[in-house]
């Protein structure tokens, strides 16, 4: 079993949609959990950080934390065509991401139609 | 600042052949990471640098692959000899000491 599970997809939603992303881990050490995007043939880039178990809002983006079931979701309100790309949920155990290494999900890809 | 830089941005090599890839990380940031990102495993962390000094290697694959950071704001990514399974997508990202790793461009690695 990886550490990090994330659905591939491609997970297709119309624009103006709310979409949900997920991810489950099994190490119960980790206490900071990241979304980033990623376009096609582009580095990462992080979009949400979080410290342990809770919501935290940043605009269209809303990341939420369950520790207890080790569970992590993004959602995108009124999804616009250039959030498409692949989203990677990433955790990692002590500071902010910043001080070791991360570990990731392989990416879940979302494509919003026009 | 322009973010981290990565070159070459493609390699295409044969089996066998030494390549060699390179990352300046951003001005100021401390921690230096090697990525690897393939379709079937997805991005993992080979080597990282605090420093200059490497802290933690676990995730290099084999003696075939080497990291160095000569000084703040250099470092190389060594594969010797290459072999086609090595073939994948190298980051390198960079990071302060509190805040989230921001990720250079990539150098697409095809070995034949």
């Amino acid at each position: 079993q990886k550490e990090v599970e994330q659905d591939p997809g491609p997970l297709s939603v119309p624009e103006g949609a709310i979409v949900s992303l997920n991810c489950t881990y099994s190490n119960s050490a980790f206490q900071y959990f990241m979304w980033y995007r990623q376009y096609s043939r582009k580095g990462p880039e992080l979009l949400m950080y979080t410290y342990s178990s809770g919501n935290k809002e940043d605009g269209r983006f809303t990341a939420q934390v369950d520790k207890s079931s080790k569970y992590i979701s993004l959602f995108i309100r009124d999804s616009q065509p250039s959030d498409s790309a692949t989203y990677l949920c990433a955790m990692s155990l002590y500071s902010g991401g910043g001080a070791d290494g991360l570990t990731f999900g392989k990416g879940t890809h979302l494509i919003i139609q026009p | 600042d322009a973010g981290v830089i990565q070159s070459p941005r493609h390699e295409v090599t044969e089996m066998g052949q030494e390549v060699t890839l390179r990352c300046k990380p951003i001005s100021g940031h401390d921690y230096l990471f090697w990525y690897r990102q393939t379709m079937m495993r997805g991005l993992e962390l080979l080597i990282y640098f605090n420093n200059n000094v490497p802290i933690d290697d676990s995730g290099m694959p084999e003696d075939r692959f080497s990291a160095k950071m000569p000084n703040a704001s250099f470092s190389t990514l060594k594969i010797q000899p290459s072999e086609p399974r090595d073939s994948a997508v190298y980051f390198c990202a960079s990071s302060p000491v509190t805040a989230s790793q921001y990720f250079g461009p990539g150098t697409r690695l095809t070995v034949l």
